[in-house]
């Protein structure tokens, strides 16, 4: 079965700096993974997903993540963060077939003036 | 417009009284869930639907009951809610195959007195 490690509970950046969010996954054939995003009060956003092919994906909002089967790692990068980014995000992993999808617990991103 | 619709989108009840919370998606997809999210535990699956009669427990299904008569609806019924039933629900649809995008509702907060 999968599974998804989010290592970072809480994050802070500062307004225009870069970010990174980590997620490592276990799973023991090529992965599907996802990358959704929960503003305040609102239900879960899809913002990028990887099947295969370029290990770096681009999505919506200015964000980008790289695939490493090395490191298992599916990291979130954004440049330079907006204060709208401000929110949770989640890191999932799914598998061939109809099994469920696996989430980690979430990071939480505070975006600082 | 594609969505998933859920009511209600609050609710506050007593302990012991039963309550259905009603889930919609108009994509015509087959798969559909159930999730809980409660700070620090991130999301946690209670139930899955495969299909129209298809369901599945989920990793924490205790206390609920789901039923799929129809593909676009997929209720989720506590028959006899208790305290830390207390959450915030989310209810998903995503078409056939594991790495197809999972389309979120947009909450319901539920608190059991």
């Amino acid at each position: 079965a999968q599974s998804v490690t989010q290592p970072d509970i809480h994050i802070t950046v500062s307004e225009g700096a870069s970010l990174e969010l980590r997620c490592n996954y276990s799973y023991g054939a090529t992965p599907y993974l996802f990358w959704y995003v929960q503003s305040p009060g609102q239900g879960l956003q899809l913002l990028l997903k990887y099947f295969s092919g370029d290990t770096l994906v681009q999505g919506i909002k200015g964000f980008e993540a790289e695939f490493k089967r090395s490191q298992s790692s599916f990291n979130l990068r954004k440049p330079s963060v907006h204060w709208s980014d401000a929110a949770e995000y989640f890191c999932a992993v799914g598998a061939v077939g109809n099994t469920p999808l696996v989430f980690g617990k979430g990071t939480r991103l505070s975006v600082i003036a | 417009e594609a969505q998933v619709t859920q009511n209600p989108r609050y609710l506050i009840t007593v302990t012991g009284k039963k309550l259905t919370v009603t889930c919609s998606q108009n994509m015509n997809h087959e798969y559909m869930s159930w999730y809980r999210q409660d700070p620090g535990l991130g999301l946690r699956q209670i139930y899955y639907s495969m299909n129209v009669e298809v369901t599945d427990k989920g990793d924490v299904p205790e206390g609920y009951k789901v039923s799929r008569k129809e593909k676009r609806n997929f209720p989720l019924i506590l028959e006899s809610p208790s305290p830390n039933q207390t959450s915030l629900y989310f209810c998903a649809s995503r078409s056939r195959g594991g790495g197809n995008e999972q389309f979120f509702g947009p909450g319901t907060r539920l608190t059991v007195l």
